[in-house]
C-alpha cells in the first residue's frame, strides 16, 4: 500500500515558528488530518480538512497544502507543543486509511 | 461532552483471542463511523479497521484483515474488535475513535486506549 512520509524530527525555539511535511501520492486526493501525541495520552486532533481547527484548538496552529504535500505549521511555538505529530489521510483506494510515521517536535 | 471508553484489554497467549469494546456517549452513536487505531510500544499510530454508521460496511488494514472483525451496536453505542489469531506484534495499545467521513476525513474524538499484550 502507498504511503505517507514525515521527517522524523524536528526543533523549534520558543516563540519561533515551526513546520512539519508530510508528504504522500493520496494527498493529491485527500486533505489530510494531523494530530498531536504527548506522552502518555491518546492523538488529539489539532488540524483537519482545508486548514480547519477543532474547537479548543489554538489558532497558532495552522494547516496548508500544495500538491503531494500537506504541512502544520506552528506560528509562536509554546512549550506545551512539545509532543509527537501524525498527518493522516484516505488511501489511495478510498476506503482504508493511513498514518505518518511521525514527527517529533522539540521545543527548545 | 464526547466520552470513548475502551475496555475489554490484558495480557494474552499467541494464538489466543480478545474483545475489545469502546462505549461511547455523549452523542448519537448511530450516526458516525467509528474505527481503531494501535500503537505498539514506542511506535507510530497504525490505522486497523472502521464501520460505517449506516450500514456497517466495515474495512480493515492488511495486518489485520482475516483475524480481526469490528462491529458495532447502536442501540448500545458500543463499538467491538474481536481479535482472533493473536500475535505478538498485535501488542498495542488500541484506541477507538470517532470518525468524520463526510467530504473529509479525520479523527475527531479518541478514547484513552486500552493495553493488549501477546506474550507466553
Amino acid at each position: 500500500s502507498s504511503e505517507l512520509t514525515q521527517d522524523p524530527a524536528v526543533s523549534v525555539a520558543l516563540g519561533q515558528t515551526v513546520r512539519i511535511s508530510c508528504q504522500g501520492d493520496r494527498l493529491r486526493m485527500y486533505y489530510a488530518s494531523w494530530y498531536q501525541q504527548k506522552p502518555g495520552q491518546a492523538p488529539l486532533l489539532v488540524i483537519y480538512g482545508q486548514n480547519r481547527r477543532p474547537s479548543g484548538i489554538p489558532d497558532r496552529f495552522s494547516g496548508s497544502d500544495s500538491g503531494n504535500t500537506a504541512s502544520l505549521t506552528i506560528t509562536g511555538a509554546q512549550a506545551e507543543d512539545e509532543a509527537d505529530y501524525y498527518c493522516s489521510s484516505r488511501d489511495s483506494s478510498g476506503d482504508l486509511y493511513v498514518f505518518g510515521p511521525g514527527t517529533k517536535v522539540t521545543v527548545l | 461532552e464526547v466520552q470513548l471508553v475502551e475496555s475489554g484489554g490484558g495480557l494474552v497467549k499467541p494464538g489466543g483471542s480478545l474483545r475489545l469494546s469502546c462505549a461511547a456517549s455523549g452523542f448519537t452513536f448511530s450516526s458516525y463511523s467509528m474505527t481503531w487505531v494501535r500503537q505498539a510500544p514506542g511506535k507510530g499510530l497504525e490505522w486497523l479497521s472502521s464501520i460505517t454508521s449506516r450500514n456497517s460496511d466495515s474495512s480493515y488494514a492488511d495486518s489485520i484483515r482475516g483475524r480481526f472483525t469490528i462491529s458495532r451496536d447502536n442501540i448500545q453505542s458500543s463499538l467491538s474488535l474481536q481479535m482472533n489469531s493473536l500475535r505478538a506484534e498485535d501488542t498495542a495499545i488500541y484506541y477507538c475513535a470517532r470518525e468524520n467521513d463526510a467530504g473529509n476525513y479525520y479523527f475527531d474524538y479518541w478514547g484513552r486506549g486500552i493495553l493488549v499484550s501477546v506474550s507466553s
